[in-house]
């Protein structure tokens, strides 16, 4: 079983601060996902990285993918309140087209930013 | 385009009881997932599709049955519902071609009491 593991479990923060969500394993992956997940609604794709040592950015937002491809974080720049939700990461393994390909989620990060 | 979904958004069963949740896409896509969510735990894979006619377990399956007789249907059928069946339920699809995208339903929320 791929297992993720991901720190912190629970972040608050004043707006304006920067802030990082870690996602580790012990297991390689394909590819490493982040979503946001608001109350009530489904998981949502931020941002997939294939790459080792991979870094790509979204705004405020930079993913990292670890050179190993074991590990991922999302850095978040400047955050404001419309951040605030649960953010999971995901890892992709299996055969590329296959069915079989899966992704095993994170227990997710529940950020909440302040006014 | 409606994207993935899901119905009924809430429901309670009692012990024992059986109930189908409902999820459809209409984005012509041929994988399909349902996924469970409790607490502080993550997304787990229950059952998944990779087109009509073909579905297989995923990491918990007890429990569950699904079936896939159109590529825009997956519904998820609780048979004996148990205590343990109460969480948040989510299908999920992925277009052909795409190893990485999965879009989400809202979600059904389930109480087994």
């Amino acid at each position: 079983t791929q297992l993720l593991e991901q720190s912190p479990q629970f972040l608050s923060i004043q707006e304006g601060e920067n802030l990082t969500v870690y996602c580790n394993s012990s297991s390689v992956f394909s590819s490493l996902q982040w979503y946001r997940q608001e109350p009530g609604e489904g998981p949502v794709l931020l941002v997939t990285v294939v790459t080792g040592g991979e870094v790509k950015k979204l705004k405020r937002l930079t993913f990292q993918f670890g050179d190993a491809r074991k590990d991922s974080s999302l850095h978040i720049t400047a955050a404001q309140p419309g951040d605030t939700g649960l953010y999971l990461c995901a890892g992709g393994y299996g055969y590329s087209g296959a069915g079989s390909y899966q992704l095993t989620f994170g227990k997710g990060t529940k950020l909440s930013v302040i006014p | 385009n409606a994207g993935v979904t899901q119905t009924p958004k809430f429901r309670i069963l009692k012990i024992g009881q059986s109930m189908t949740l409902q999820c459809a896409q209409d984005m012509n896509h041929n994988y399909m997932y349902w996924y469970r969510q409790d607490p502080g735990m993550g997304l787990k894979l229950i059952y998944y599709s990779v087109g009509a006619g073909i579905t297989d377990k995923g990491e918990v399956p007890n429990g569950y049955n699904v079936s896939r007789s159109t590529t825009e249907d997956f519904p998820l059928r609780l048979e004996l519902a148990a205590p343990s069946q109460t969480s948040v339920y989510f299908c999920a699809s992925r277009p052909p071609g795409s190893r990485h995208e999965q879009y989400f339903g809202p979600g059904t929320r389930l109480t087994v009491t």
